[in-house]
């Protein structure tokens, strides 16, 4: 199993939908998880951290799974700048901070 | 926030050069630095990490002689792929660690080997 898994879609909804997207991850012992957004050819930029059960912030909702080791993110109301790649990203074992990312899961939001 | 700074965000070179990328953390000091690649349609695959006046520890299957990275200071971690080639064409992102939990990343480099 790899380390962290993501479908990669792309999800492909209209405006005003709700979306949600799952990442796997095989580490049980990680502790804090990360959702990132990527626009085509930029720098992932923070969206979201998740440190217990879950994190909410506006319209984007982020939440932990342990027994079944997901996170997933929640966007309700979906705008056409939502469009982008989201990742996921674990910190690698060993306790030390080392960003794992996802392959990304790409989001379409259309007219 | 804390800002990270990549530098050049684009480069062209011949085949056989060698091209050199600065990563330089603005308004904090990293002691640890993370270098990317990120080849199309795949995710951010970990390179290396570059500890502040050590040697960088490089992911199985990244050649360190290929991929030279240099942490000298605390606030500049530069990454040097020698004789570069068509196949190392790619992105290349370099994160700096803020905390335990958070990292920050710059804006890329667009690598194209001609």
């Amino acid at each position: 199993r790899k380390e962290v898994e993501q479908d990669p879609g792309p999800f492909n909804v209209p405006e005003g939908a709700t979306v949600a997207f799952n990442c796997t991850y095989s580490n049980s012992a990680s502790q804090s998880f990360f959702w990132y957004r990527q626009d085509c050819r930029k720098e992932p930029k923070l969206l979201m951290s998740v440190y217990s059960s879950g994190n909410e912030d506006g319209r984007f909702t982020a939440q932990l799974n342990r027994a079944s080791q997901y996170i997933s993110l929640l966007i309700r109301d979906s705008k056409l700048s939502d469009s982008a790649t989201y990742l996921c990203v674990v910190p690698q074992a060993g306790g030390s901070y080392i960003p794992t990312f996802g392959r990304g899961t790409s989001l379409i939001v259309h007219p | 926030g804390a800002v990270v700074s990549q530098h050049p965000s684009r480069v062209i070179c011949k085949s056989g050069t060698s091209v050199k990328i600065e990563c330089r953390s603005l308004d904090f000091q990293a002691t640890t630095m993370f270098w990317y690649r990120q080849f199309p349609k795949q995710s951010l695959m970990l390179m290396a990490t570059s500890n502040e006046g050590s040697k960088a520890t490089y992911e199985q299957g990244v050649e360190k002689d290929k991929f030279l990275i240099n942490h000298a200071s605390l606030t500049l971690s530069t990454l040097t792929v020698t004789s570069a080639h068509p196949e190392d064409s790619s992105f290349y992102i370099c994160s700096a660690r803020v905390s335990s939990l958070e990292a920050f990343f710059g804006q890329g480099t667009r690598l194209t080997v001609v």
